[in-house]
C-alpha cells in the first residue's frame, strides 16, 4: 500500500533563512510526487510535482524538490524564505491515471522575522 | 477557468441534521475526489468517481455518508445523520484523464454542534 511519511510536524525558520522539509514514501512501483501547499482557511495549492526524467524538479514560488529512488525521499527545499511561505506543507504519492492521491500528515511551517 | 467550487465554504448544524456538501470539478475533468481533513488523521479519501461512477468508497466511515455524481459537473456529500465527530474541512478534487494531479477545491469546513 502507498503511504507518505513527513518527519516533520513543525518548523520554524527565521526569513531569509533555508529550508529543506522531509517526505518519505512507500509505494510498490514508480511513484508520482506532488507538494502542495495550504494557507489558512485555504484550499490546497500544486507547488510542483516529479513523474519522470530529471529528479530536481522546481515548482512556484521559488520551491524545488528533489527525487532520490534509493531513499525513497522527496524533499522539499527552498534556498530563502519568505513571510509569506508560513504554511502547511503535504506531500503526496500516486500512479498513472486517474486513482486518488495518498497525502502525508503534513508540516506546518512557521516563519519569524 | 473558475477552479473546483465547492459550497457552502462553512456550514454550523445540530447533530442529528442532514448535511449536504456541494461540489462543481472543472470542466473536462473526469475524476473527482472527496476528501477529509482532521487534526487528528490528516487528509483522508472518502471516496472517488471516474467518469461519474463511484470507483473506491472504502473510505466513507459509516453508512450515513453518502455521495453522487449525477452529471460530469456535480457531485454531492450527504451525510445523515450529522455527528459532532463529523466536524472537518471537507475537500472535492477533479483531475484530468490520464493525469494523476489533483486540483483543490477552496472546502468546507462542518461544525456540528
Amino acid at each position: 500500500a502507498q503511504s507518505v511519511t513527513q518527519p516533520d510536524i513543525h518548523i520554524t525558520v527565521s526569513e531569509g533563512a533555508s529550508l529543506e522539509l522531509r517526505c518519505n514514501y512507500s509505494y510498490g512501483a514508480t511513484p508520482y510526487l506532488f507538494w502542495y501547499v495550504q494557507s489558512p482557511g485555504q484550499g490546497l495549492q500544486l507547488l510542483l510535482k516529479y513523474f519522470s526524467g530529471d529528479t530536481l524538479v522546481q515548482g512556484i514560488k521559488g520551491f524545488e524538490a528533489e527525487f532520490k529512488r534509493s531513499q525513497s525521499s522527496f524533499n522539499l527545499r527552498k534556498p530563502s524564505v519568505h513571510w509569506s511561505d508560513a504554511a502547511e506543507y503535504f506531500c503526496a504519492v500516486g500512479a498513472l491515471g486517474n486513482t486518488p492521491l495518498v497525502f502525508g500528515k503534513g508540516t506546518r511551517l512557521s516563519v519569524i522575522a | 477557468d473558475a477552479g473546483v467550487i465547492q459550497s457552502p465554504r462553512h456550514e454550523v448544524t445540530e447533530m442529528g441534521q442532514e448535511v449536504t456538501l456541494r461540489c462543481k470539478p472543472i470542466s473536462g475533468h473526469n475524476s473527482l475526489f472527496w476528501y477529509r481533513q482532521t487534526m487528528m488523521r490528516g487528509l483522508e479519501l472518502l471516496i472517488y468517481f471516474n467518469n461519474n461512477v463511484p470507483i473506491d468508497d472504502s473510505g466513507m466511515p459509516e453508512d450515513r455518508f453518502s455521495a453522487k455524481m449525477p452529471n460530469a459537473s456535480f457531485s454531492t456529500l450527504k451525510i445523515q445523520p450529522s455527528e459532532p465527530r463529523d466536524s472537518a474541512v471537507y475537500f472535492c478534487a477533479s483531475g484530468r484523464q490520464g493525469n494523476t494531479e489533483a486540483f483543490f477545491g477552496q472546502g468546507t469546513r462542518l461544525t456540528v454542534v
